[in-house]
């Protein structure tokens, strides 16, 4: 069974630096998707970022950006110039492309961010 | 677009009780989901439908937990006999799913947070 692991519960970063959130995934399938989703206090879960596994390149959105390492099934996610408006719980999701379990995402349980002024 | 609507936003039922959520997805969005998020876990699948077909449901979907999207728009759940170990944010998303998982993105609603007493 696939698995999500984020291991650092919470983060804290200084307004206008750089921090990074780890991801460590566990799967047996060579084509599937990886997900940063941002979950804002009593606010609705947004996507932030996507990458997929058979592309090389580290996706990028704006100030967020990836590291994909395919073969250490690690997908950690960097904020730059971060601000106030990034805390936020962030979550780390897996969804394999194929097969029968193709529609749900397998969520990580999450990093908390605090952004300090 | 008018996002992922979810009602009611709180639910305080009494244990023994009957609930039913409902989950209207973004327009013409052909794939449904719902998940359940206790706290501090990240949300764990329960069920999809892509239009009016259940397609995959979870394990953690008990006998007292049924899903509904007639017609292929709104979707509901219901818990029947609520317990205590039933309180958690109960979460629904909905994509378009898109030859080969191109736009299979998944938007969140806000959610319904359930306390059974």
């Amino acid at each position: 069974a696939q698995t999500v692991t984020q291991s650092q519960p919470e983060m804290s970063v200084q307004e206008a630096e750089t921090v990074t959130l780890s991801c460590t995934y566990d799967t047996s399938e060579s084509d599937y998707y990886l997900f940063w989703y941002k979950q804002p206090p009593s606010r609705q879960m947004i996507l932030v970022i996507r990458q997929e596994a058979y592309k090389q390149q580290n996706a990028t959105e704006n100030r967020f950006s990836v590291n994909f390492q395919k073969a250490a099934k690690s997908f950690s996610l960097k904020i730059s110039d971060s601000q106030l408006g990034d805390a936020a719980m962030y979550f780390c999701a897996y969804r394999m492309n194929y097969g029968g379990s193709q529609g749900n995402l397998i969520f990580g349980k999450g990093t908390k961010l605090s952004v300090k002024p | 677009d008018t996002g992922v609507s979810q009602d009611p936003r709180h639910k305080i039922t009494k244990r023994g009780q009957n609930v039913t959520f409902r989950c209207d997805p973004i327009s013409e969005h052909n794939r449904l989901y719902w998940y359940r998020q206790t706290l501090g876990q990240g949300p764990e699948f329960l069920t999809y439908f892509q239009n009016e077909a259940q397609l995959e449901k979870s394990r953690l979907l008990s006998d007292r937990f049924s899903a509904e999207r007639p017609k292929g728009s709104f979707s509901t759940l219901e818990i029947q006999r609520t317990e205590q170990g039933d309180s958690a944010m109960y979460l629904c998303a909905s994509s378009l799913k898109e030859g080969r998982g191109a736009k299979n993105i998944q938007y969140f609603g806000a959610g319904t947070r359930l306390s059974v007493l």
